[in-house]
């Protein structure tokens, strides 16, 4: 159990333009889940939290209108880049708590995202 | 910033034993360790937790220091699939991950 999926798993889009990635837990609920951008080498940074019916709190740096998030219900959260640009081509990660108290994080295969 | 902090790399050879080590000074009494290792173009990888008691499962052990400022991955027989980056982080109030130890395992 406790497996959590990412679509597209790659993308590669013109810049300019906004790619939607999403994030579903398929055999539990995530009040909770959490997206990450990871650059070549190095290790994964925390982007965002994001709370179902609720607004997303981002980390420092992030600009949340260029990183739309939507965790519209328990299973799904959504990432929208809009007006990507080459500097946003990144694998992007989301992890989900499955709620049982412990902290749990189980995460998702990663989606490349190549922005031309 | 992460609130843990491992040695970047580490190297071992296939068969024998792997010891991980994580400093996390300033953990509180409520937050778990939890251990993870990511693979080249993929998630992360649930490995192993705990709190204050050692743990075990079928992948790893877990030691951690009777005051909890540390902690110490155990691979009891490395193999070729191991060699990853593995992250130790306390996920109680700190999602954000450290470095890690790129493990290498040598044949």
């Amino acid at each position: 159990g406790a497996v959590v999926s990412q679509h597209p798993s790659w993308v590669i889009c013109k810049s300019g333009t906004s790619v939607k990635i999403e994030c579903r837990s398929l055999d539990f609920q995530a009040t909770t889940m959490f997206w990450y951008r990871q650059f070549p080498k190095q290790s994964l940074m925390l982007m965002a939290t994001s709370n179902e019916g609720s607004k997303a709190t981002y980390e420092q740096g992030v600009e949340k209108d260029k990183f739309l998030i939507n965790h519209a219900s328990l299973t799904l959260s959504t990432l929208t880049v809009t007006s990507a640009h080459p500097e946003d081509s990144s694998f992007y990660i989301c992890s989900a708590d499955p709620d049982r108290g412990r902290n749990e994080q189980f995460f998702g295969p990663g989606t490349r995202l190549t922005v031309l | 910033d992460a609130k843990t902090t491992q040695p970047n790399s580490m190297e071992s050879n296939e068969e024998e034993p792997v010891h991980l080590p994580c400093n996390h000074s300033t953990i509180s009494g409520t937050d778990y360790i939890h251990w993870y290792r990511q693979l080249p173009s993929q998630g992360p990888e649930y490995v192993i937790h705990g709190l204050t008691s050692n743990v075990n499962n079928r992948m790893a052990s877990l030691a951690i220091a009777e005051d909890r400022k540390s902690s110490t991955l155990i691979l009891h027989r490395a193999t070729l699939r191991d060699a990853a980056v593995y992250y130790c982080i306390l996920p109680n109030n700190d999602m954000r991950f450290g470095a890690g130890t790129r493990l290498t395992v040598k044949p």
